[in-house]
């Protein structure tokens, strides 16, 4: 099975419903993140979480909300999508370690969202 | 200012050649670390290789090593002997922002499409 889980892997869906994502993780892994994905933009942070008590926007937070219901989940909600957030959606965790700048991250598989 | 630079949108090689993708980063931290992942078509990301800050040594991982040139904060990306499964993007990331345990967050570079020709 999967470290990390997401659901759902695809959506579609229309302006103004509102959407949740959501990442779980078996890795047992503290700190979690949610990413979005743009054709020639790269991956933008959205909303980090070092754990349960503990989140934190990112370079692109607007227009999202986040849940950390459990140290192995993670939502992300779309509260009143539009359609320039259609875009692949990743989450992802990494682990506390001895050194300070080691910490690969693990990615789940995505999730394409399109709203249209 | 963007702190992670690819500069390459795209790269064709021919298959079993080698191939060199160019990343530059800028920070102001003595402590930080530099990745690379590969997306394939498919969509996951792969992580491919780990370069510290103090690391003496080039990092290397089977057909894949790293360039770590710290006066130059450039972290290229070297692919040996190259197959048609490395077709993929490629992304150069960093962490930064120093926190207990670990650094905050990955800041990650536009990505660059390589196209491996048989």
């Amino acid at each position: 099975d999967a470290d990390v889980t997401q659901t759902p892997r695809n959506r579609i869906t229309k302006t103004g419903k509102r959407i949740m994502l959501e990442c779980s993780q078996t890795k047992g892994h503290d700190r979690m993140y949610w990413y979005r994905q743009d054709p020639g933009l790269g991956l933008r942070l959205i909303y980090y979480s070092f754990d349960v008590k503990d989140i934190n926007k990112g370079e692109i937070s607007d227009g999202y909300s986040v849940s950390r219901q459990a140290q192995a989940k993670f939502s992300l909600s779309l509260e009143s999508a539009i359609p320039n957030q259609t875009a692949l959606y990743f989450c992802a965790t990494s682990g506390f370690r001895d050194r300070a700048s080691d910490d690969e991250q693990f990615f789940g598989p995505g999730t394409r969202l399109t709203v249209l | 200012a963007q702190k992670i630079t690819q500069t390459q949108p795209g790269m064709f090689v021919q298959e079993k050649e080698a191939v060199t993708l160019d990343c530059t980063y800028d920070t102001s931290d003595p402590s930080y670390g530099l990745f690379w992942y590969k997306q394939p078509s498919s969509g996951e990301m792969i992580f491919l290789i780990y370069q510290g800050s103090y690391d003496q040594q080039n990092a290397t991982e089977g057909r894949y090593s790293l360039n770590f040139q710290k006066a130059r904060k450039s972290a290229n990306l070297v692919i040996s002997a190259s197959q048609l499964g490395d077709s993929a993007m490629y992304f150069c990331a960093m962490g930064e922002g120093q926190t207990q345990g670990g650094s905050e967050k990955l800041v990650f570079g536009k990505g660059t499409k390589l196209t491996v020709n048989p």
